[in-house]
């Protein structure tokens, strides 16, 4: 059971905007800032989004970040095929003085 | 170019040791925090344990504290997880990965761990 709460899956087809969620509380998302990583199929994760909306150098704007209270939510627009892959909310959690990651979401690109 | 390479991964018996490392290059090791995290098989990320620049400050996820130990040698430009008592639930691919954890960037290649009788 993980600390922050995503959906297993999530899918849509090439161009559709698609949204992934992140439920906290206000030891971790309330009180910090929220990251997003992107696993592809069999390689390391990579920092997708950080401080809740920021992107990296190199991350497409079809990605974006946001956080209310105690939830965050991934997006990206104009979906495509390379996007297939596993993704990650994370935020430090006060309470437990430690980092909490969320289960993990699948998504499938049909 | 940025790059974290962990090794002394392998099979190990319960009850068992191992020390991974990781290599830095690429950047300055010497100011950036770090943090291990794992993965077990077919499962979601796990974090274990961040330290900072001058290694006099640590943290350690709950499942591994008294058990594992995370130093780094700042000559050496190194991160280790010195990892005691393993378990069987210890199996996975340990990754290193540069900053604080509000920015872990970049991850290692990760080095799997096998703990089995």
């Amino acid at each position: 059971q993980s600390v922050l709460t995503q959906p297993p899956s999530a899918s849509g087809t090439p161009g559709q905007r698609v949204t992934i969620s992140c439920s906290g509380s206000i030891s971790n998302i309330g009180t910090n800032t929220v990251n997003w990583y992107q696993q592809l199929p069999g390689t390391a994760p990579k920092l997708l989004i950080y401080s809740n909306y920021k992107r990296p150098s190199g991350v497409p704007d079809r990605f974006s970040g946001s956080k209310s209270g105690t939830s965050a939510s991934l997006a990206i627009r104009g979906l495509q095929s390379e996007d297939e892959a596993d993704y990650y909310c994370a935020a430090w959690d006060d309470s437990l003085n430690g980092g909490v990651f969320g289960g993990g979401t699948k998504l499938t690109v049909l | 170019e940025v790059q974290l390479l962990e090794s002394g991964g392998g099979l190990v018996r319960p009850g068992g040791s191992l020390r991974l490392s990781c290599a830095a290059s690429g950047f300055d090791f010497t100011n950036n925090a770090m943090n291990w995290v794992r993965q077990a098989p077919g499962k979601g990320l796990e974090w274990l344990s961040y330290i900072n620049s001058a290694g006099d400050t640590t943290y350690y996820a709950d499942s591994v504290k008294g058990r594992f130990v995370i130093s780094r040698d700042n000559s050496k430009n190194t991160l280790y997880l010195q990892m005691n008592s393993l378990r069987v639930d210890d199996t996975a691919v340990y990754y290193c990965a540069k900053g604080g954890f509000g920015l872990l960037d970049p991850w290692g290649q990760g080095t799997l761990v096998t703990v089995s009788s």
